[in-house]
């Protein structure tokens, strides 16, 4: 089994700034990592995600993350916000055999002009 | 296509009644789940179906839950006897065989139990 943890469950900047959100995972076998965002009364939308390769991921919107297995984590990062970035972001995890994701509790980014 | 679709997007129901959402997911994935999110938390996995044939329960899936996809097109969630701890954000998602793809979730139902 795998579980995921944000260790903020809320991350205050101001617009330009630079954002680090946290993700740590805990799993016994090889896994896909995931960043997804959700805005108000929406759905998901996938990010990024890190299946094998280059431990340097780019997604959309600027957003970039970083798989260290040593350390099992996959810090989402961004080097300048935007207002409309604001958001909740969800770190998941899948086994490689790829059945579901289980995701983290969340950290809600507020960018503040 | 125009994505993952649910319906309704409210619901309000009294409790102890039955209710059922629907989802259209992307014609061509075979794959389907069910994720239930309390405010402020992150999605929890109820079920996921392979073409028609439901593959994984969650044990948050009480004998409450039914969940049914008939010739692996849309999905349906059925919730019998509702109580006000299943008020929460419904959300389906689909992909194709893996998650290798990410899912492509709909917009969700959120239901509230009053």
């Amino acid at each position: 089994a795998q579980s995921v943890t944000q260790l903020d469950s809320q991350v205050p900047v101001f617009e330009e700034a630079p954002v680090e959100l946290r993700c740590n995972y805990s799993s016994s076998v090889s896994v896909y990592l995931f960043w997804y965002v959700q805005y108000p009364n929406q759905g998901l939308q996938l990010l990024l995600k890190y299946l094998s390769g280059s431990t340097l991921v780019k997604g959309i919107n600027g957003f970039e993350a970083e798989f260290n297995k040593s350390q099992t984590s996959f810090h989402l990062r961004k080097p300048s916000v935007h207002i409309s970035d604001t958001a909740e972001y969800f770190c998941a995890v899948s086994d490689n055999a790829g059945n579901m994701l289980t995701f983290g509790g969340g950290t809600r980014l507020m960018v503040k002009p | 296509d125009t994505g993952v679709s649910q319906d309704p997007r409210h619901k309000i129901t009294k409790r102890g009644q039955n209710v059922t959402f629907r989802c259209d997911p992307i014609s061509e994935h075979n794959r389907l789940y069910w994720y239930r999110q309390t405010l402020g938390q992150g999605p929890e996995f109820l079920t996921y179906f392979q073409n028609e044939a439901q593959l994984e329960k969650s044990r948050l899936l009480s004998d409450r839950f039914s969940a049914e996809r008939p010739k692996g097109s849309f999905s349906t969630l059925e919730i019998q006897r509702t109580e006000q701890g299943d008020s929460a954000m419904y959300l389906c998602a689909s992909s194709l065989m893996t998650v290798d793809y990410g899912y492509t979730f709909g917009s969700g139902t959120r239901l509230t139990v009053v």
